[in-house]
């Protein structure tokens, strides 16, 4: 089993729609968790991080965090085609330098 | 400021080239990353530095060397790569200290190898 699990998608869905992106994993150490979006030949951008289990909101993006469950979620609320990017977890089980570990990215498309 | 810099842009070198690939951040991090990406894969740690000393290497070949001149600048060098090597350099940064890591990521350097 991989420490990070992340569905690859595509996800296509209709502007406006509300979407809920996922990750599981396995170890319980983790307790930093980020979520990033990448545009096609960018680098990641960083949209949440979140310390510990826990709602985070940001706009139209809101992270949840289930440590019980070791499931972590973005919703991302009147989606736009600006939106359309590949979305990637990462979390680590240390502060500082601590690498993180990323799942493989969910390739979504938000059509007009 | 969050921005992470990344030079060059596009970089296409010889398997006999030597290259560097050059990072800056202002943020005042004290921890620097090297990530390589391949197409529709996640990033994959090659090094960290930690206060400009390395703290990780991801057992990277020898033919990449990085170097942290100091605080705000990351270096890459490239020697003899292979084919296989082309991807997506990315340059990150993160306070490296406390209780916060949130790394921010430059635009990366897309490296071709012929």
């Amino acid at each position: 089993q991989k420490e990070v699990e992340q569905d690859p998608g595509p996800l296509s869905v209709p502007e406006g729609a509300i979407v809920s992106l996922n990750c599981t994993y396995s170890n319980s150490a983790f307790q930093y968790f980020m979520w990033y979006r990448q545009y096609s030949r960018k680098g990641p951008e960083l949209l949440m991080y979140t310390y510990s289990s826990g709602n985070k909101e940001d706009g139209r993006f809101t992270a949840q965090v289930d440590k019980s469950s070791k499931y972590i979620s973005l919703f991302i609320r009147d989606s736009q085609p600006s939106d359309s990017a590949t979305y990637l977890c990462a979390m680590s089980a240390g502060s500082g330098n601590t690498p993180l570990v990323f799942g493989k990215g969910t390739r979504l498309s938000v059509i007009a | 400021d969050t921005e992470v810099t990344q030079t060059p842009k596009h970089l296409v070198m010889g398997m006999t080239n030597k290259k560097s690939l050059k990072c800056e951040q202002h943020m005042g991090h004290r921890a620097m990353y090297w990530y390589k990406q391949k197409a529709k894969k996640p990033p994959e740690l090659m090094f960290v530095y930690s206060y400009e000393k390395l703290s990780i290497n991801e057992s990277v070949p020898s033919r990449f060397s990085p170097e942290c001149p100091n605080s705000s600048l990351l270096n890459l060098h490239l020697h003899a790569l292979q084919p296989e090597d082309s991807a997506l350099y990315l340059c990150a940064s993160s306070q490296g200290g406390g209780p916060y890591n949130e790394q921010f990521f430059g635009p990366g350097t897309r490296l071709t190898v012929l």
